[in-house]
């Protein structure tokens, strides 16, 4: 959906290296997400957010963090890089109701 | 541990084709399910399946929902090229923090001409 963005949408990034991911949402959501894909593993949920004030961890937290800025912005970084952190990374937002909307996708490469 | 199993892993069909993708599940409150189609990027809305809505139809989609055995399936009837995706089933538990969705491995069909 064009109302959730995300950059950048490719990145290529050292081991080692501090990056940042970003998204940003026009929806007007309250719940925002973070996962990350890998081939044959599906999504797997990294961080979320219920309200500026709530981040929780999800199912594979370990080597990363998260900023909520504002309701419209939840920043995904990696503190350090590796390389099995190489992987498709999307955004999602909902509302009260279950169904969640994604981002375009940032595809991570750490070299 | 919530668990949401999906097959076959990946499939191969001919336009024309009828295809069932299954997806079965295991979690402690089950609040509801959802497909979606990812094609080249990010995952896009196809169903939801709750307790009060079971079964759900959309042109040449279809889905179902069998709460006894814990699963669904996905029907596409008439495939296209264009149904080339993976499709993802994803399923709440409304015990483990609601709002959360814990997603399949995926189906990757290809559908050729």
């Amino acid at each position: 959906d064009a109302d959730v963005t995300q950059t950048p949408r490719n990145r290529i990034t050292k081991t080692g290296k501090r990056i940042m991911l970003e998204c940003s949402q026009t929806k007007g959501h309250d719940r925002m997400y973070w996962y990350r894909q890998d081939p044959g593993l599906g999504l797997r949920l990294i961080y979320y957010s219920f309200d500026v004030k709530d981040i929780n961890k999800g199912e594979i937290s370990d080597g990363y963090s998260v900023s909520r800025q504002a309701q419209a912005k939840f920043s995904l970084s990696l503190e350090s890089a590796i390389p099995n952190q190489t992987a498709l990374y999307f955004c999602a937002t909902s509302d009260f109701g279950t169904r969640q909307y994604f981002g375009p996708g940032t595809r991570l490469t750490v070299t | 541990e919530d668990k949401v199993v999906q097959s076959p892993l990946s499939l191969v069909v001919h336009e024309g084709d009828t295809v069932t993708l299954n997806c079965s599940y295991e979690v402690t409150n089950f609040r509801s399910l959802l497909w979606y189609k990812q094609e080249k990027k990010a995952p896009t809305f196809l169903f939801m399946l709750t307790s009060s809505g079971i079964e759900k139809k959309s042109g040449r989609l279809s889905s179902i929902l069998d709460k006894k055995e814990l699963s669904s399936i996905l029907n596409i009837t008439a495939t296209q090229t264009g149904d080339s995706a993976i499709y993802l089933c994803a399923v709440e538990d409304s015990g483990a923090g609601s709002y959360q969705l814990t997603f399949g491995k995926g189906t990757k069909l290809s559908v050729i001409p």
